[in-house]
């Protein structure tokens, strides 16, 4: 149990264009998603929390212009990376918190998504 | 501002030896939780332990062990008879309100195990 799932695991795109990455979880509702991003050979580094049904919360220093964040539902949340950049190549990992129960204690991470923009 | 401290950039063991990787955090929350992940070259994280704020119970897990002290505000993770398997990134992690927020990550520390 506790699966969360990405797609696509890997992008290749051309800078200037828009970049989905999607977020399920998919055996458990998730009314609390967390977008991070992790650069070459550094750590995690949280960029925003999305909560079913209302707007993101951007941590200090991410453009919430540039990477927007949708949670339309308790099993989907999806980050948008706008005109993309080389900068932008990075890891993007997404982690799920439950709902209810001992699952609410946990964050329980998706594979991640490997973007490069060229 | 919550931190999470890996002081350890890279360690690198022969196989057989035991490890520690060293974690400290700093949090003016009361109520915590600890993280532990392993990150293979593939990316993916690996979830190894979570400890909330009111358990200093050292934990055993196989060959894995964790000590927590509230004291020295440390969360230090043992290997022992360590493997060539176990050589990847481990993060050392903390959320604060309960569990209730985004992980802190520490920067990681790359453990090398050596044949």
């Amino acid at each position: 149990g506790a699966v969360v799932s990405q797609h696509p695991s890997w992008v290749i795109c051309k800078s200037g264009t828009s970049v989905k990455i999607e977020c399920r979880s998919l055996d458990f509702q998730a009314t609390t998603m967390f977008w991070y991003r992790q650069f070459p050979k550094q750590s995690l580094m949280l960029m925003a929390t999305s909560n079913e049904g209302s707007k993101a919360t951007y941590e200090q220093g991410v453009e919430k212009d540039k990477f927007l964040i949708n949670h339309a539902s308790l099993t989907l949340s999806t980050l948008t990376v706008t005109s993309a950049h080389p900068e932008d190549s990075s890891f993007y990992i997404c982690s799920a918190r439950a709902h209810v129960g001992d699952r609410g204690l946990g964050q329980y991470f998706g594979p991640g998504t490997r973007l490069t923009v060229t | 501002a919550q931190k999470v401290t890996q002081a350890q950039t890279e360690i690198s063991v022969v196989e057989k030896e035991d490890v520690t990787l060293d974690c400290v955090y700093e949090t003016r929350d009361t109520t915590y939780y600890l993280f532990w992940y392993k990150q293979p070259p593939s990316g993916e994280l690996v979830f190894l332990i979570r400890r909330n704020s009111f358990d200093e119970q050292n934990e055993i897990s196989g060959r894995y062990s964790w000590n927590f002290q509230k004291s020295t505000s440390s969360f230090n993770f043992t290997i022992t008879a360590s493997q060539v398997v176990d050589s990847a990134v481990y993060f050392c992690a903390l959320s604060e309100r309960g569990g209730a927020d985004g992980l802190t990550f520490g920067k990681g520390t790359h453990l090398i195990i050596q044949p």
